[in-house]
């Protein structure tokens, strides 16, 4: 079955720090560029963070630059996410994302997974 | 950054009717690098539209997109029950994606 598990929320203190796992399935994951998005509770979606198949190209949404780091592992089909110096407006559902079309470096979204709770908190 | 500005906020129809959603960007998006998702309550986003004009897999034909530039609409030709939610635009052309603050289709 093709899908994508993410997990690593929960509740944290300002100023700490998490890290979030995407677990993916049923498609051949180093072929495609990856994405975390977030969605605070009631709000919309935000994007938050991108990486290319390769990792050699990556990018972030100006609110988490310099606090939050993306990365993948091939061997274990995974996508994470570093969390740093967390603030209170980081609390949100944190979803992955796979691209929709392994030929491209950038596309549409796809692939969802059920996303991971992130709230901080003091 | 491309900001994205969706109207109208909400949408109040009937099943069977028309509903039309718009997505204005702040400059224009190459390539038509548009996108449209749905969401539910509780669930994760769904995959619509891509490539402004392109459904996804799946995809009913009542659904269809158009627009390019800076101007772009999803257009739903007959609501079904399933389809009231919330719909969000995003663009993908740039290198800080950007999502449009949603419209959400509730039951009139």
């Amino acid at each position: 079955e093709v899908q994508l598990v993410e997990s690593g929320g929960g509740l944290v203190q300002p100023g700490g720090s998490l890290r979030l796992s995407c677990a993916t399935s049923g498609f051949t994951f180093s072929k495609y560029s990856m994405n975390w998005v977030r969605q605070a509770p009631g709000k919309g979606l935000e994007w938050v963070s991108y990486i290319s198949s390769s990792s050699n190209i990556i990018e972030y949404a100006d609110s988490v630059k310099g606090r939050f780091a993306i990365s993948r592992d091939t061997a274990q089909d995974s996508l994470f996410l570093q969390m740093n110096s967390l603030r209170v407006d980081d609390t949100a559902l944190y979803y992955c994302a796979k691209i929709r079309n392994a030929k491209w470096l950038v596309d549409a979204f796809d692939l969802w997974g059920q996303g991971t709770m992130v709230t901080v908190t003091s | 950054e491309i900001v994205l500005t969706q109207s109208p906020g909400t949408l109040s129809l009937s099943p069977g009717e028309r509903a039309t959603f718009s997505c204005r960007a702040s400059q224009s998006i190459i390539s038509s690098y548009l996108a449209w998702y749905q969401q539910k309550p509780g669930q994760a986003p769904r995959l619509l539209i891509y490539g402004a004009s392109n459904r996804a897999t799946g995809i009913p034909d009542r659904f269809s997109g158009s627009g390019s530039g800076t101007d772009f609409t999803l257009t739903i030709s007959r609501l079904e029950p399933e389809d009231f939610a919330v719909y969000y635009c995003q663009q993908y052309g740039s290198s800080q994606f950007t999502f449009g603050p949603g419209t959400k289709v509730d039951i009139k």
